[in-house]
């Protein structure tokens, strides 16, 4: 069974503030990890992807990769209150491969 | 901005009766996918489907389950026998260079 872990949360942040999202899998054969912000009764928003090992950075995010560990992060700096959501993370095989979600973390960005 | 579209957005519906969830791609997408989330629980993928057949399903799609692209554009799921445990969202998604999620249609079984 592959399986996608993530800290559940609350994860509350005063704005201004880096919050630090992590997540691990179990699938050594994954290839391609992706992190998709949900706000409450909304679909999945695809906000980065990393396929290689090291950081990759967009704006105020920058999500991390460790293949050896089998953990990914996700650091959002300089928080807002419009960040106030629940980060996914998930993790395919590469290719079409199906995703596979975690439960995701709740975030909460304090004014 | 291209994106994926769905219809209804919200679907009631009795016991046993039979719904379809429609989804419209984004058009230059070749992968299409369903996926559903019961409240509170996490995103499951439920089928795959490429070049007008299926590519890889989960246990959750079993017999009441079927996907068709009746045309060149939408996507539709059908659950044959509804039970109240397919109370959730559904969410269709299309891939191009990764998946993009649809807006989800709420399906609520009484």
């Amino acid at each position: 069974q592959k399986e996608v872990e993530q800290n559940s949360g609350p994860l509350s942040v005063p704005e201004g503030a880096i919050a630090s999202l992590n997540c691990t899998y179990s699938d050594r054969g994954s290839q391609s990890f992706f992190w998709y912000r949900q706000y409450s009764g909304k679909s999945p928003e695809l906000i980065m992807f990393i396929y290689s090992n090291g950081d990759k950075e967009d704006g105020r995010f920058t999500a991390q990769l460790n293949k050896a560990s089998q953990y990914v992060s996700l650091l959002i700096r300089d928080s807002q209150p419009s960040d106030s959501a629940t980060y996914l993370c998930a993790v395919s095989q590469g290719g079409s491969e199906k995703l596979v979600f975690g439960k995701g973390t709740k975030l909460t960005v304090n004014p | 901005e291209p994106e994926v579209t769905q219809t209804p957005s919200h679907q009631v519906t009795q016991m046993g009766q039979e719904v379809i969830l429609r989804c419209v791609p984004i058009s230059n997408h070749l992968y299409f996918y369903w996926y559903r989330q019961i409240l509170g629980q996490k995103v499951e993928f439920l089928v795959s489907f490429y070049n007008n057949e299926i590519s890889e399903k989960s246990e959750i799609f079993d017999d009441q389950f079927s996907v068709e692209r009746p045309d060149g554009s939408n996507f539709t799921l059908k659950i044959r026998s509804t039970k109240l445990e397919d109370s959730a969202m559904y969410f269709c998604a299309s891939k191009g260079d990764t998946q993009y999620f649809g807006p989800g249609t709420r399906l609520t079984v009484l």
